[in-house]
């Protein structure tokens, strides 16, 4: 079993829809959570980290479910801007105390006109 | 420009031949990432270093890898009789270590392509 997973996608949606996506991980000792974005052919970037309390920026929403070890990441009124691949981040304690940080896959969002 | 950057953006050798990266980070950022992506997978965590220190490498870094941050500021990335299975998107990260934070900002990466 992958330590941090994810649906691959696609998600094919029309503008204006809300979209979501969850992302699950196996290590309980994890501390830390993010959501990044990464376009086609470029860099991942930083798009929110996920707090305990949930946390919201802009349209974006990000929620962690300890118990259930998942986080997720919700999109209200989407863009065509957001079409792009988003990432699950998940830190856990790693070696020497530095942190072991897992990628997911990535799940591909395309949103329609 | 004050982001990450990384060097050659493109990278074409002949399978047997040794390449070097090159990554400056942030010049604030202690900590230091290097990770390899293939097409439709997330980046995979290769190495990392905290200043000069490297404190962390994966088992998918077979003995032809080789890191080093000698200042602690850049760091170089070699790989040694490259093989086609090494055909992949290198990219760097850095991120500081004030407030425990783990928020990376990565590089544009290098595209290493193995004929």
């Amino acid at each position: 079993r992958k330590e941090v997973e994810q649906d691959p996608g696609p998600f094919n949606v029309p503008e204006g829809a809300t979209v979501a996506f969850n992302c699950t991980y196996s290590n309980s000792a994890s501390q830390s959570f993010f959501w990044y974005r990464q376009d086609c052919r470029k860099e991942p970037k930083l798009l929110m980290s996920v707090y305990s309390s949930g946390n919201e920026d802009g349209r974006f929403t990000a929620q962690l479910n300890r118990a259930s070890q998942y986080i997720s990441l919700l999109i209200r009124d989407s863009k065509l801007s957001d079409s792009a691949t988003y990432l699950c981040v998940v830190a856990s304690p790693g070696y020497s105390s530095a942190s072991k940080i897992i990628f997911g896959s990535g799940t591909r969002l395309s949103i329609r006109p | 420009d004050t982001g990450v950057s990384q060097n050659p953006r493109h990278k074409i050798t002949k399978r047997g031949q040794n390449v070097t990266f090159r990554c400056d980070p942030i010049s604030e950022h202690n900590r230091l990432y290097w990770y390899r992506q293939t097409l439709g997978q997330g980046p995979e965590f290769l190495t990392y270093f905290q200043n000069e220190a490297q404190l962390e490498k994966s088992r998918l870094l077979s003995d032809r890898f080789s890191a080093e941050r000698p200042k602690g500021s850049f760091s170089t990335l070699e790989i040694q009789r490259t093989e086609q299975g090494d055909s992949a998107m290198y990219l760097c990260a850095s991120s500081w270590d004030r407030m425990a934070s783990y928020e990376q900002y990565f590089g544009p990466g290098t595209r290493l392509t193995v004929t």
